[in-house]
């Protein structure tokens, strides 16, 4: 059984620019959750959706947002990109969201923000 | 403001021994504390758990202390192996309002020497 994926692996980008990062949950699994990782730091957490809906947020800007579709699948997107937004964003799933010892993580993808 | 600490970045053992991962933390409102481990290029593994209602969890070679008095909890491993090699993360989890988040610490390297 596939695990969490997570598109792209890595990816380049300039300050100013939009980027989408996407994510399938282990199949089964109804909540995602995507936190954003700095070097030499634990990833934070940006948000949680459960069911389509929106279950917690983090303390981001509005340039950040995500969503949710009927099979699960997430996207995370981010508007005018700045340089500290150069980062491992981590995408994870879970059957409910409730217990976070069943939260499975994907590889990341690795944004850089020039 | 870090609510969840990891004051040691690295932690050098010999196999064999011992390994003892620390963490502190401030909010009164964590119900639930995990312990993640973490190889290079790969997301988070969930390594252990306990909830704020004990003092104790053990899982195999891995056990975790929760201190609620002095907010502090510990992860042991013994014995350490080569193969524990990685980044350790400390997470704890608060709800609120029917949101939930994770919290994670900076992460402590561990290297298991043979």
């Amino acid at each position: 059984d596939a695990g969490v994926t997570q598109s792209p692996t890595h990816l380049i980008k300039t300050r100013g620019q939009h980027v989408t990062l996407r994510c399938s949950p282990i199949s089964g699994h109804k909540s995602v959750s995507w936190y954003q990782q700095v070097l030499g730091q634990g990833p934070q957490f940006i948000f949680q959706y459960y069911e389509k809906e929106e279950r917690g947020r983090g303390n981001f800007p509005d340039r950040f947002s995500a969503r949710q579709f009927p099979n699960y699948s997430s996207e995370l997107n981010v508007n005018a990109l700045l340089l500290g937004d150069s980062a491992l964003y981590l995408c994870a799933s879970s059957l409910t969201g409730i217990s976070y010892n069943e939260q499975f993580f994907g590889p990341g993808t690795r944004l850089t923000v020039l | 403001d870090q609510q969840v600490k990891q004051n040691s970045p690295s932690l050098s053992v010999q196999e064999g021994r011992i390994s003892i991962l620390n963490c502190d933390y401030t909010n009164s409102m964590f119900d639930y504390f995990l312990w993640y481990k973490k190889y290079p290029a790969e997301g988070p593994t969930f390594l252990i758990s306990i909830s704020s209602i004990k003092d104790k969890n053990e899982d195999g070679r891995f056990t975790v202390f929760l201190n609620k008095s002095a907010k502090h909890l510990s992860l042991h491993i013994v014995p350490s192996q080569p193969g524990d090699s990685a980044v350790y993360f400390c997470a704890a989890r608060v709800t609120q309002g029917g949101s939930e988040k994770l919290v994670f610490g900076k992460g402590t390297k561990l290297t298991v020497n043979p």
